[in-house]
């Protein structure tokens, strides 16, 4: 089983600024890795998959970069609404395994 | 829309037997893979299980493999969870999910919730 770790734990972010999440696989999964938002009491939102690529409807402030074990999301501008948890998933092996989550928070 | 509607969801007694189900509408259900996420309150995302378009391909995670039994019926556009011998470390919202083709589930329903519990 490919374990996912997600770093850091927490952060904690003020309106505007960047946000950089880093996820990482215990071997490689090429590029297929996923991010998702997720809000409390809503489902997951998918946001990029193919570790760069942007799912509709997902805003152009959110980018991801990576390939092989490090992986990362940014977030150019944090606005209102991305304050939330926030999950990588490899998508490259059975069993399909998500990251602990990082929870973006308002400094 | 897309959309994705659990059922089934309940309280359960531990060692017992609970099957959840998902309805899927507007979209060609035959064409795509379906999973199962399940996630304990207050905790993170744990892939359950996921099955191919056409059943061929199914896998399970460790912690339920030999318990759980996913199944389709595309005839139905559903989608079920077979859950046996629960126990309280199952206790959590179960989600279905559609996989999309070349990676990442881009659409999910809003949860059924199951409590294992005496």
């Amino acid at each position: 089983e490919i374990v996912m770790t997600q770093s850091p734990a927490t952060l904690s972010v003020s309106p505007g600024e960047r946000a950089t999440l880093s996820c990482r696989a215990s071997q490689s999964v090429s590029s297929n890795l996923a991010w998702y938002q997720q809000k409390p009491g809503q489902a997951p939102r998918l946001l990029i998959y193919g570790a760069s690529t942007r799912a509709t409807g997902t805003p152009a402030r959110f980018s991801g970069s990576g390939s092989g074990t490090e992986f990362t999301l940014t977030i150019s501008s944090l606005q209102s609404e991305d304050f939330a948890v926030y999950y990588c998933q490899q998508c490259n092996n059975w069993p399909l395994t998500f990251g602990p989550g990082t929870k973006v928070d308002i400094k | 829309e897309v959309q994705l509607v659990e059922s089934g969801g309940g309280l359960v007694q531990p060692g017992r037997s609970l099957r959840v189900s998902c309805a899927a509408s507007e979209f060609t259900f035959n064409d795509y893979a379906m999973h199962w996420v399940r996630q304990a309150p207050g905790k993170g995302l744990e892939w359950v299980s996921g099955i191919s378009w056409n059943s061929g391909n199914i896998g399970y995670a460790d912690s339920v493999k030999g318990r759980f039994t996913i199944s389709r019926d595309n005839a139905k556009n559903s989608l079920y969870l077979q859950m046996n011998s629960l126990r309280a470390e199952d206790t959590a919202f179960y989600y279905c999910a559609r996989g999309r083709i070349g990676g990442g589930f881009d659409y999910w329903g809003q949860g059924t919730l199951v409590t294992v519990s005496s």
